[in-house]
């Protein structure tokens, strides 16, 4: 069974830092791109950043709102990608998934979020 | 920076068709933007209903269909049932990076 699980999140204060990780299993974790979203209190989707495989060549990509601020890594030998969240703004309180992706079909699985809510 | 416009909203009738469109600020939407599609409900995580713009999950209905229609993404839903009210919210993969659309309040009245 395909199971994804973010932690970490929680109440942090503007400016401060925060790691969230990702932990997976039931699939061939080194094979897949990952993925996180997030999605503010009662707003939409906004698409984070992800980390690739080997094979796609150049490793992480991220949303101009968070570039510069924002660093994905994984380690595959234990099926963990993490979410380096610094100089935090209010802006950036939201739940945040991980999700898979693969060949372009990114989503067809999502861990239950994590809620982090940056404010002083 | 890329922008994907959704309708806001749109209403239904039971048992009818709706279709969601999904435009990009960059021009025409091909199938080089690998479309997908989510449906949220409130409180629930996203739930994948397409992706590479047409291609089904094993758990899609097949009354859910993805295409491209007149130069945007589309969904479209036929035989719309109470069950498919939600939020419905686009994806598209453009020069190396992902960005969703607004999102679609689908009401089925």
């Amino acid at each position: 069974e395909v199971r994804l699980e973010e932690s970490g999140g929680g109440l942090v204060q503007p400016g401060r830092s925060l790691r969230l990780s990702c932990k997976a299993s039931g699939f061939s974790f080194g094979d897949y791109v990952l993925n996180w979203v997030r999605q503010a209190p009662g707003k939409g989707l906004e698409w984070v950043g992800c980390i690739r495989t080997d094979d796609y060549g150049g490793p992480t990509v991220y949303a101009a709102s968070v570039r510069g601020r924002f660093s994905i890594s994984r380690d595959d030998s234990k099926s963990i990608v993490y979410l380096q969240m610094d100089s935090l703004k209010s802006e950036d309180t939201a739940m945040y998934y991980c999700t898979r992706d693969v060949a372009w079909n990114l989503g067809d699985y999502w861990g239950p979020g994590t809620l982090v809510t940056v404010s002083s | 920076q890329t922008v994907v416009t959704q309708e806001p909203s749109l209403t239904v009738s039971p048992g009818g068709t709706v279709t969601i469109t999904c435009a990009s600020s960059t021009g025409t939407v091909t199938n080089d933007y690998h479309t997908n599609w989510f449906q949220q409900k409130p409180g629930q995580v996203p739930r994948a209903l397409i992706y590479s713009t047409s291609k089904k999950h094993s758990w899609t209905p097949a009354r859910i269909s993805g295409s491209l229609l007149g130069g945007e993404a589309a969904l479209t839903l036929s035989g719309v049932q109470p069950e498919d009210e939600a939020e419905y919210y686009c994806l598209l993969f453009y020069r190396g990076a992902w960005v969703f659309g607004g999102g679609t309040k689908l009401t089925v009245l």
